[in-house]
């Protein structure tokens, strides 16, 4: 069946680092993919998607590319701010099954 | 614009008890879904309502239940609570439009079984 890999948290990393979380999917057809992130003590907020295969999903510094050679959706972000520590899941829908999977999500620590 | 409202946001019930839960979409969106959030398991879709039909359902027992009323707003019941219900309960409310992936959650109800 469908599904949504993400890598394995916790993920620390300094202020203004670089951030890479991988992300890829299995799945037929073409889903649309998207990045959602969970601040702590709140409910998930979309932060980019993408809906076909080269497309690029950007919002707040982070970039994500629908790259279907490879079945990937990595979020990245070229300098990240303590402000970014939340969870981050990898989700991916077909609209014609109506349904979006999620991948288990990756915990984001960013130290001062 | 209000966003989705889940009440009540914690709650503490024990093992063989009945729980329900409430939450209100966004002014104008018709479709709603349920999820249930653990440390183990992640993510798990509960159901999806649209114009108060279930569209969709996940591999939960049959004691999770929801319904959805004609105002949009959504209940979600779990009877014969059991310890492993604990969990944090999301719902999401999607446009008119249908089920587009761009989904608006609710804070939550947190739910923990003694």
């Amino acid at each position: 069946g469908d599904s949504v890999t993400q890598m394995e948290g916790p993920v620390t990393l300094s202020e203004e680092a670089f951030l890479t979380i991988n992300c890829t999917y299995t799945a037929t057809g073409y889903p649309s993919l998207f990045w959602y992130v969970q601040y702590p003590g709140e409910g998930l907020q979309l932060l980019l998607k993408a809906t076909k295969a080269d497309d690029k999903g950007s919002n707040k510094g982070f970039e994500a590319t629908y790259r279907k050679e490879t079945t990937s959706f990595h979020l990245e972000k070229g300098s990240v701010q303590v402000s970014d520590s939340a969870v981050y899941f990898c989700a991916l829908i077909k609209i014609r099954d109506d349904k979006i999977i999620f991948g288990k999500g990756t915990r984001l620590h960013i130290l001062p | 614009k209000a966003g989705v409202t889940q009440t009540p946001r914690y709650l503490i019930k024990t093992r063989g008890q009945q729980v329900t839960l409430s939450c209100s979409p966004i002014s104008g969106h018709r479709s709603v879904s349920w999820y249930q959030q653990t440390p183990g398991q992640g993510l798990q879709f509960l159901f999806e309502y649209f114009s108060e039909t279930q569209r969709n359902k996940g591999n939960f027992p049959g004691r999770f239940s929801g319904r959805q009323f004609s105002n949009s707003r959504s209940e979600m019941n779990v009877s014969t609570l059991e310890l492993g219900d604990s969990a944090l309960y999301l719902c999401a409310s999607s446009s008119a439009a249908g089920n587009t992936g761009e989904l608006f959650f609710g804070e939550g109800s947190r739910l923990t079984v003694l």
